[in-house]
């Protein structure tokens, strides 16, 4: 079965900081992955997404992040953060083959200072 | 506007008093879901329905109902709310599964407190 685990539920960074949230993924087959945003008292919306091809994802808001099958690993990352980043950030995974499965993280919150 | 919309946003009840949140898209979406958010858990999925009159069992389905007999809505029953089923829900829609690719669209989410 496929899991997802969010290392840190929270990460805090100061404005302009690199931001990198870790993502791991549990999968006996290739997974399809995501990346949502929950911005306060809002619904998630997609970051961005891997499905197959090139490994190195770009997502909305300047974010991407790399698909590394050696490692199981899907981390997002912003070279610059920006106040508006503040936000909980969900990992996810499915299966091409278990169509109406996707499985999420616990999340992380990202927090960034002056 | 491409929407998912839920009502109410947030609800207070008691007990074993029946209750119906709905939901519903505009974008003639197949697949609907319904997910809960609690603290450290992330979202769990409730219920899911891959198109008019096909429902299935998500991992926490205990307690909860769904229908669907229109494409666009979707409404989560609880007929007789607990305590544990205070939560903050959501309901989403895409064009197929996350399975095939595709973007989950949510709701802003109904939050319910369960006395």
């Amino acid at each position: 079965a496929q899991s997802v685990t969010q290392l840190g539920s929270h990460v805090s960074v100061s404005e302009g900081a690199l931001v990198l949230l870790r993502c791991n993924y549990s999968s006996s087959v290739p997974p399809y992955l995501f990346w949502y945003v929950q911005y306060p008292n809002q619904g998630l919306q997609l970051l961005l997404k891997y499905t197959t091809g090139a490994t190195l994802v770009k997502g909305i808001n300047g974010f991407e992040a790399e698909f590394k099958k050696s490692e199981t690993s899907f981390h997002l990352t912003k070279p610059s953060a920006h106040m508006s980043d503040a936000a909980e950030y969900f990992c996810a995974v499915t299966l091409y083959s278990s169509a109406s499965k996707i499985i999420f993280g616990s999340g992380t919150r990202l927090s960034i200072r002056p | 506007e491409a929407q998912v919309t839920q009502n109410p946003r947030y609800l207070i009840t008691v007990t074993g008093k029946k209750l119906t949140v709905t939901c519903s898209q505009n974008m003639n979406h197949e697949y609907m879901s319904w997910y809960r958010q609690d603290p450290g858990l992330g979202l769990r999925q409730i219920y899911y329905s891959m198109n008019v009159e096909v429902t299935d069992k998500g991992d926490v389905p205990e307690g909860y109902k769904v229908s669907r007999k229109e494409k666009r809505n979707f409404p989560l029953i609880l007929e007789s709310p607990s305590p544990n089923q205070t939560s903050l829900y959501f309901c989403a829609s895409s064009f197929s599964s996350g399975g095939m690719g595709g973007e989950q669209f949510f709701g802003p989410g109904t939050r319910l407190t369960v006395l």
